[in-house]
């Protein structure tokens, strides 16, 4: 199993929908959670840190749910703008260590 | 706002030739990382330095790959010879402490 897990999407939503993507992880002692967001062509941008009791942030919303291990992220009223491919980001272990990248959901939002 | 900064931006080599890429962090940033991402796949990490010291370079192909952090500030990546198989993106981030990393625009490399 990989240590992270995402569906590659990818997502076709048209403006002003609700979208979510879930992403699981292997080791149950991970210790931070990410999402970031890559634009074509273009570096990872931190979009929000995960944490246990959630995390808000606009239309944005993430949620980590330890037990079954899996992070998850809502886009409520898509913009054309959130089109790109959304990185599932783990920290394995605590520390200064590297985080682990998932291979991304991209998501399309129509016109 | 402060960026990590990379060159360069864009390489085309031939196979078998010498690359070279060039990472600056953020200022006050001790960790530093080089990513490879291949297209349609996430960052894979190649090595990670702490100051001056190298962490972690399990990844790293050490047969063609190396790289330096002499003085704990800039970073320099090689790869000798270049292969086919190398194309792809390069990635440096820097982080602080315990947490995100940020990341430099990248250089994408294109092995003909």
């Amino acid at each position: 199993r990989k240590e992270v897990e995402q569906d590659p999407g990818p997502f076709n939503v048209p403006e002003g929908a609700t979208v979510a993507f879930n992403c699981t992880y292997s080791n149950s002692a991970s210790q931070s959670f990410f999402w970031y967001r890559q634009d074509c062509r273009k570096e990872p941008k931190l979009l929000m840190s995960v944490y246990s009791s959630g995390n808000e942030d606009g239309r944005f919303t993430a949620q980590l749910n330890r037990a079954s291990q899996y992070i998850s992220l809502l886009i409520r009223d898509s913009k054309l703008s959130d089109s790109a491919t959304y990185l599932c980001v783990v920290n394995p272990y605590s520390g200064n260590t590297p985080l682990v990248f998932g291979k991304g959901t991209r998501l399309s939002v129509i016109a | 706002e402060a960026e990590v900064a990379q060159s360069p931006r864009y390489k085309i080599t031939e196979k078998s030739q010498a690359v070279a890429f060039w990472c600056d962090p953020i200022s006050g940033h001790a960790t530093l990382y080089w990513y490879r991402q291949i297209l349609g796949q996430g960052p894979e990490l190649l090595v990670q330095f702490q100051d001056e010291s190298v962490v972690d370079d399990s990844q790293l192909p050490k047969d063609r790959f190396s790289a330096e952090r002499l003085k704990g500030v800039d970073s320099t990546l090689k790869i000798q010879p270049a292969e086919l198989g190398d194309s792809a993106m390069y990635l440096c981030a820097s982080s602080h402490l315990e947490g995100s990393m940020d990341f430099g625009p990248g250089t994408r490399l294109t092995v003909l």
